[in-house]
């Protein structure tokens, strides 16, 4: 079984520009997460969707960054203008999701893609 | 407040040896999920291991076992009989409320 794909793997560019990340998740994960990790720290979600819809995008600093998943398969995260502070890795993950909500404790496993290393000069 | 604490920023540990990287949970909510993932050099997260909250038995994969203690609210990860290939960074997570809450991560470098 395929694993959740990203690219680019690197990215570097000046600061102001634009740029773009995408994601393709295992087949048949309807739950797709994007997060933000800065070096030495944990990851932070930036945006979950669920199928084609937004579940949580509370973190996404929404002045500059966007996310869409058109299809409820692949997605594409945006940046535009890039300051130095997005400079970071970008990962992707996804899971199975399930019409029927588990309970908050129930095991919904996220699997990784390699990510992105993104620096802003 | 949900909270993961990872109190080891890093451990160096002799090859074939036993390791356990510490982790400390806060919740009030009585339902919740705890996970292990692995990180090497090349960035990708690798899931370990889970714990629910109402698991009675500490789950096991492989070398990998969780040393779950509900009444201390610790997930502590045991790795047993070290390989150079275990050296990575290593976060532990909790899913309560359908957000998943990380640690800052244990940095553990395996010495031969």
């Amino acid at each position: 079984e395929a694993g959740v794909a990203q690219s680019p793997r690197y990215k570097i560019i000046e600061k102001r520009q634009s740029v773009a990340f995408w994601c393709n998740p295992i087949s048949g994960h309807a739950t797709l997460y994007w997060y933000q990790q800065i070096l030495g720290q944990g990851p932070k979600l930036l945006i979950q969707f669920q199928n084609n819809g937004v579940v949580d995008d509370s973190q996404l600093p929404k002045d500059r960054f966007s996310a869409e998943r058109l299809k409820g398969v692949d997605s594409t995260l945006k940046i535009q203008p890039a300051k130095l502070e997005d400079s970071a890795v970008y990962l992707c993950a996804s899971s199975l999701g399930s019409r029927v909500p588990k309970p908050a404790g129930g095991q919904e496993t996220q699997y990784f893609g390699p990510g992105t290393r993104l620096l802003v000069l | 407040a949900q909270k993961i604490t990872q109190t080891q920023p890093g451990m160096f540990v002799q090859e074939k040896e036993a390791v356990t990287l510490d982790c400390t949970y806060d919740t009030s909510d009585p339902s919740y999920g705890l996970f292990w993932y692995k990180q090497p050099s090349s960035g990708e997260m690798i899931f370990l291991i889970y714990q629910g909250s109402y698991d009675q038995q500490n789950a096991t994969e492989g070398r990998y076992s969780l040393n779950f203690q509900k009444a201390r609210k610790s997930a502590n990860l045991v790795i047993s009989a070290s390989q150079l290939g275990d050296s990575a960074m290593y976060f532990c997570a909790m899913r309560v409320l359908y957000q998943l809450i990380w640690g800052a991560g244990t940095k553990l470098i395996i010495k031969p």
